[in-house]
């Protein structure tokens, strides 16, 4: 069975780091490239990045709001995913969620197992 | 960067009826587009891949359709259970973008 759990989240402090962990398990993680989304309050849902592969070079995409403050990187030996959030603002208080990127061989690319969700708290 | 504009925000309906949620691209994303159920405190839920393609596991009264910048999700009848946020996803270039979502209510 898929499985993705986040971990890390809690109640920060503006300014302040925070690492997020996705631990995967049920597939092969290095096949994968892996995503990062949130939900703030009473917003809808908002991609954060991504990084391919090794085989891809292991490259990673962000979103403009998180550019330059947050960063992604993976472990294949332990099948873990990070989001690695330094200087935190009120507004990336959100519920966080990682997701494997499928590739169905046909051109058609999704994310198609998600995480629960772990909540991130940015508040003095 | 691409924009989705998804209609309508909200939406309140009975159980067996028909509805259509629709989601507008700012440029052409061929069949990039994903939609999405998601209920508070769950995962999102993968319903509809490539526009129009349904993902397994989901229940086949889900259907997609639409290329190019206009794509649709209809629910042929509604149950109890298909009340929730969806929300439309284009896959075709970074950044990712999310349409608004449309919240579906028990009328």
């Amino acid at each position: 069975e898929v499985q993705l759990v986040e971990s890390g989240g809690g109640l920060i402090p503006p300014g302040r780091s925070l690492r997020l962990s996705c631990t995967v398990s049920g597939f092969t993680f290095g096949e994968f490239a892996m995503s990062w989304f949130r939900r703030a309050p009473g917003k809808g849902l908002e991609w954060v990045g991504f990084i391919r592969t090794r085989p891809y070079g292991g490259t990673t995409e962000y979103a403009a709001s998180v550019k330059g403050r947050f960063s992604i990187s993976r472990d294949d030996s332990k099948s873990i995913a990070y989001l690695q959030m330094n200087s935190l603002h009120a507004e990336d208080t959100a519920v966080y969620y990682c997701s494997r990127l499928h590739y169905d061989g046909a051109g058609s690319y999704y994310f198609d197992h998600w995480g629960q969700g772990n909540l991130v708290t940015v508040s003095s | 960067d691409i924009q989705m504009t998804q209609s309508p925000s909200s939406l309140s309906a009975s159980v067996g009826d028909k509805i259509t949620i629709t989601c507008r691209a700012s440029q052409n994303i061929a069949f990039y587009l994903n939609w999405y159920q998601h209920k508070p405190g769950k995962a999102p839920n993968l319903l509809i891949y490539a526009a129009s393609k349904l993902h397994s596991g989901a229940p086949s009264r889900f259907s997609g359709s639409g290329s190019g910048t206009d794509f649709t999700l209809t629910i042929s009848s509604l149950q109890p259970e298909d009340f929730a946020t969806y929300y439309c996803l284009q896959t075709y270039t970074t950044p990712l973008a999310f349409g608004g979502g449309t919240k579906l209510e028990i009328k």
